[in-house]
This record gives structure tokens, C-alpha cells and sequence, in this order.
């Protein structure tokens, strides 16, 4: 059975603050995913990684994948507080084709 | 906007009966995929189709079923609901067969057992 985990799962942070959230899981793929949800809202899709030692940068987000250690980055450069949100990331495979595995969510507050 | 449409964005309904929850892919996405969002369980993969055909089954209960139709909207049955299926249900789409089959999400239907 393929499992995501993600920690931290709560991370409250300071405006300013650089911080990483980890995703590990445990089969091999090549394609990650990160998402990211406001409270009662859709998933916004924010990196597809598809291959090990991909990184993508957008904005004060940057993702890393790398499919050896089956580890996987979401590095947030100096946070603002329009970052707050649940970040999850998601794998393909264990739920049959396509279907993605997501891991549990970060809860990511930042305070002014 | 994703270009995913889920209706109805909410619903609510007593145990013991039945609901449909329809999905409208992004245009020229073939592949839609239904996903579940509780506290308890997290998100979890429901099913999949792809142009119109059942390709992949994740954690989907047997009183559920789907099916996607010949204009490739989708459609989730819901049926002897519990407490337990209150839920946010999310339906996804992608192109699939690109290099990248990164799957945009609906904005969700809240289901309410009561």
C-alpha cells in the first residue's frame, strides 16, 4: 500500500521566516505533486515534479523531488501571510492508474 | 477557475437516501476522478474514468458508483447514505497521455448527512 507522509502536519511561522515542509512516501514514483487549499476551498495545483532532482520555484515557493530518497521539498523563502494555507502533496499510484495517494496536509499559519 | 464544474456545491440530506453529484471536466480532458475529503480519512482517490470507461478503483464504498457519460460530464451515486459520508467530494480532470498529467480540481461538493 503506498503511504505519503507529510510533517509537519501544523507549522505556525513568523512573516520573514524561511521554512521546509517534507514529504516522504513509500514507492517509487516520478511524478509528484504539490496542492495547495484554503479553508473550504478547491485544491489549487502549485508543482508537478516528474522527475528525480526536478525543482520548480514560483514566487517564495520552491519544490524538490527526489525519487531515490523517495523525498520530496516545498521551501518557503521568507513566508508572507498570504501563504497560509494547507499545502498537501500527492503521488501517483496506490490508488490504481492515475488516482493520487495525498499525504495528510500541512496546516501552515504565518503570522504578521 | 480550474474549468472543472461541480454541481451542487452544496447538499444536504437525511440517512438512508440517495444522491447524485455531477462533475463537468475541463474541455478536452478525458480522464475525471472522483476524491473524498473528510477530517477523519483526509483526501482519499474514489475512481477514475477515462473517455467514458472505469480505469482505476481507490477507496470507494459499494453503495457508490460512477459513471461517465458519452459528453465525458461525470456523474457520482450516492446511495443508503450514512453519518459517517458527510464529506467534501471533489472531482478532478486531466488530459491524460501528455507528458504532464497534472489534474485540476472542481471547487467540491459539500455533502451533509443529517
Amino acid at each position: 500500500e503506498l503511504k505519503v507522509e507529510q510533517n509537519p502536519l501544523f507549522l505556525s511561522m513568523q512573516e520573514g521566516k524561511n521554512y521546509t515542509i517534507y514529504c516522504n512516501y513509500s514507492t517509487t514514483s516520478d511524478r509528484l505533486y504539490w496542492y495547495r487549499q484554503d479553508p473550504g476551498k478547491s485544491l489549487e495545483s502549485l508543482f508537478v515534479l516528474l522527475s528525480n532532482g526536478a525543482v520548480k520555484q514560483e514566487g517564495r515557493l520552491m519544490a524538490s523531488l527526489d525519487t531515490k530518497a523517495r523525498l520530496s521539498t516545498l521551501h518557503i523563502t521568507a513566508a508572507v501571510h498570504d501563504l497560509s494555507a494547507t499545502y498537501f502533496c500527492a503521488v501517483e499510484g496506490g490508488g490504481g492508474a492515475d488516482g493520487l495517494t495525498f499525504g495528510k496536509g500541512t496546516h501552515l499559519i504565518i503570522q504578521p | 477557475d480550474s474549468g472543472v464544474t461541480q454541481t451542487p456545491k452544496h447538499l444536504i440530506t437525511a440517512t438512508g437516501q440517495r444522491v447524485t453529484l455531477r462533475c463537468s471536466p475541463r474541455s478536452g480532458d478525458l480522464s475525471v476522478y472522483w476524491y473524498q475529503q473528510s477530517l477523519d480519512q483526509g483526501l482519499q482517490f474514489l475512481i477514475q474514468y477515462y473517455n467514458g470507461e472505469e480505469r482505476a478503483k481507490g477507496n470507494i464504498l459499494e453503495r457508490f458508483s460512477a459513471q461517465q457519460f458519452p459528453d465525458l460530464h461525470s456523474e457520482l451515486n450516492l446511495s443508503s447514505l450514512e453519518l459517517g459520508d458527510s464529506a467534501l467530494y471533489f472531482c478532478a480532470s486531466s488530459a491524460m497521455g501528455a507528458m504532464n498529467t497534472e489534474a485540476f480540481f472542481g471547487q467540491g461538493t459539500r455533502l451533509t448527512v443529517v
